[in-house]
């Protein structure tokens, strides 16, 4: 069975800097897919970046950026110059790549993200 | 519509209640999804549909849950008798064929008093 691991509840960032959010994973799978999702408090989660496991060249979305590391399992987020509009929670999430239709999310247990003025 | 719709928004019932919650999907959408959000938690899948087929129920916790989907369209999920500890946000994602982004809702902020 997969597992994602978010092993930071809260961190918080001055506006204008730089934050990393960390995840690990635990899988037998060689393909797959990361994600990085963020919640803010509407509720509505949104995707924020994903890579390809069998992609080596990291992801990249604007001001996000993504450290995977695919022999320690480790998929971190960057977020580059913070805005207040980033305020929110951020969940990690694997999918099976060879899973037929089914593309079922794991999920970590999120990182509340809070950027100050 | 052009996102994913759920309604309602909050929900309120009292313990033992039955509650109904529906999910419209992004038109085209074949597959589709339930999860559930507790208060300090991750989220846990429930089940997933592809059409109006459930191959995968794995992640009801219990008979009390059900779901239902019409075609590529709605879907219901229904809790019965409710209790407490199903108190919880219930999220509904749809994702397109041959795709990997799930889109979701806004999601049911369900309440047992």
């Amino acid at each position: 069975a997969q597992t994602v691991t978010q092993s930071q509840p809260e961190m918080s960032v001055q506006e204008a800097e730089t934050v990393t959010l960390s995840c690990t994973y635990d899988t037998s799978e060689n393909n797959y897919y990361l994600f990085w999702y963020k919640q803010p408090p509407s509720r509505q989660m949104i995707l924020v970046i994903r890579q390809e496991a069998y992609k080596q060249q990291n992801a990249t979305e604007n001001r996000f950026s993504v450290n995977f590391q695919k022999a320690a399992k480790s998929f971190s987020l960057k977020i580059s110059d913070s805005q207040l509009g980033d305020t929110a929670m951020y969940f990690c999430a694997f999918m099976k790549h060879n899973a037929g239709n089914n593309r079922k999310l794991i999920w970590g247990l999120g990182t509340s993200l809070a950027v100050n003025p | 519509g052009a996102g994913v719709s759920q309604s309602p928004s909050n929900k309120v019932t009292e313990k033992g209640k039955d509650v109904e919650l529906r999910c419209d999907p992004i038109s085209g959408h074949t597959a589709l999804y339930w999860y559930r959000q507790r208060l300090g938690q991750g989220l846990e899948f429930l089940i997933y549909f592809q059409g109006n087929s459930a191959p995968d129920k794995s992640g009801l916790p219990s008979d009390r849950f059900s779901a239902e989907r019409t075609g590529e369209s709605v879907s219901t999920l229904t809790i019965q008798r409710t209790q407490q500890e199903d108190s919880a946000v219930y999220l509904c994602a749809s994702i397109k064929l041959i795709d990997t982004e799930a889109f979701f809702g806004q999601g049911t902020r369900l309440t047992v008093v």
